[in-house]
């Protein structure tokens, strides 16, 4: 069974659109992540919260929101898409900032048209 | 600026032979250094780990050399198989910062049977 849950798999959007991708883990980590895997920048870190609270945030544009209604679940809500934001984005978690058991979600595929 | 380096950028092996990726960073409070596998259409996993109390970490085919003073390291993969063939990331990651993990632009292993 999968350990963290990515939702949807595949997701087209039309570009001024918005869209919430769904992460759940269930390995009782306490942080969650969210990075961004494209042609142009691969893995790049978006942001880390830890005890559902905001610890990092690494994105420039404010349409990209993070939003944690549980402990084990970590949503990234992308408003006026544009077609730059076609990319994997993958969710994952560890068991405290400590990074050593970084396990990393199945990914959800983002296609802007 | 990439904070963390990786070279080649591609590299190809005959099945049987050592392959080599290389890594460098910046940051020398960098203290946990991740090697990452990507197969196509799947999401990064862990491959092997080192910090730098330890200058060499074996994990079967998979050696990590590890130089504190040059800020270097690399991956050896002995006996390479067909079946290694993959992108393989180098990343690293701060303590207490924040579990963000700063990752390489990647190398791409292709292992020729």
């Amino acid at each position: 069974d999968p350990k963290i849950i990515q939702k949807p798999k595949y997701l087209v959007a039309v570009t001024g659109s918005e869209k919430i991708l769904i992460c759940e883990q269930y390995l009782g980590h306490n942080a969650m992540y969210w990075y961004r895997q494209s042609a142009k920048k691969p893995l790049e870190f978006m942001f880390s919260y830890s005890y559902q609270k905001l610890m990092d945030n690494q994105t420039a544009s404010s349409r990209f929101q993070p939003q944690s209604s549980k402990k084990n679940h970590l949503d990234l809500q992308i408003t006026a898409l544009k077609p730059d934001d076609s990319a994997t984005y993958f969710c994952a978690s560890s068991q405290g900032s400590g990074a050593s058991d970084y396990t990393f979600g199945s990914g959800t595929r983002l296609l802007v048209i | 600026q990439q904070q963390v380096r990786q070279s080649p950028q591609s590299l190809t092996v005959w099945e049987g032979e050592t392959a080599i990726l290389n890594c460098s960073y910046e940051d020398s409070t960098f203290d946990y250094f991740p090697w990452y596998w990507q197969f196509p259409r799947e999401s990064p996993a862990l491959l092997i780990a080192i910090r730098p109390v330890s200058n060499k970490k074996e994990d079967g085919r998979f050696t990590i050399f590890f130089n504190k003073r040059e800020k270097k390291l690399s991956l050896h993969i002995t006996d390479s198989q067909p079946g290694d063939s993959a992108t393989y990331f180098c990343a690293a990651s701060a303590t207490g910062n924040t579990g963000k993990l700063i990752f390489g632009l990647g190398t791409t292993l292709q292992v020729q049977p």
